[in-house]
């Protein structure tokens, strides 16, 4: 089956440090993929998309590359801040009625 | 989030009870879906509609119903409340065809 894999937190960074989280996919097909991003006691919010092969996503500072021939959408931000605490979540769909498969989220911390 | 808004917010139920969580959009969307989330594994989704009067089974549907009687409203169902249905259940929508799903804030349950 279909399945998206995400590196385990909490990540723990200091602000302004570099923030990569890993993110790797099984799928029958070509998936488009998303970051979306919980924050604290709030719903989830799509960060980006990438919908083929080679497409980077961006938004906010941060950034997304589907590279098809390592199955995986990492994301990354250079410089992070207090702000960008929260819970990462990769996510990726097949179909057209846009049914989303997760992965498990990693929590990130980041200190002043 | 959206126009997105999840009734109630908070509950507690005992094993057996009935409830029904309400999803109420102000946007004219066609797709609605229930999720649950639990911890370390991500979202799950657990029904769907692509419009007023259909539903369908997503990953996890057992122990659940669903109905999308107005476009504007979808509802979960609990006939008989199990702790393993302890979760936050989060409603999204989806605007047009590009996958971009929109979510509510969330409905916190636990059952004793």
């Amino acid at each position: 089956g279909n399945s998206v894999t995400q590196m385990e937190g909490p990540v723990t960074l200091s602000e302004e440090a570099f923030l990569t989280i890993n993110c790797t996919y099984t799928a029958t097909g070509y998936p488009s993929l998303f970051w979306y991003v919980q924050y604290p006691g709030e719903g989830l919010q799509l960060l980006l998309k990438a919908t083929k092969a080679d497409d980077k996503g961006s938004n906010k500072g941060f950034e997304a590359t589907y590279r098809k021939e390592t199955t995986s959408f990492h994301l990354e931000k250079g410089s992070v801040q207090v702000s960008d605490s929260a819970v990462y979540f990769c996510a990726l769909t097949l179909d057209s009625w846009g049914k989303l498969q997760f992965g498990a989220g990693t929590q990130v911390v980041v200190t002043p | 989030n959206a126009g997105v808004t999840q009734t109630p917010k908070f509950r507690v139920l005992k094993t057996g009870q009935s409830m029904t969580l309400l999803c109420a959009q102000d946007m004219n969307h066609e797709y609605m879906y229930w999720y649950r989330q639990d911890p370390g594994m991500g979202l799950r989704l657990i029904h769907y509609s692509v419009g007023e009067g259909t539903t369908a089974k997503g990953e996890v549907p057992d122990g659940y119903n669903v109905s999308r009687l107005k476009k504007q409203n979808f509802l979960l169902g609990l006939e008989s409340a199990a702790p393993s249905q302890t979760s936050v259940y989060f409603c999204a929508i989806q605007r047009g065809g590009n996958n971009e799903q929109f979510f509510g804030p969330g409905t916190r349950l636990t059952v004793l």
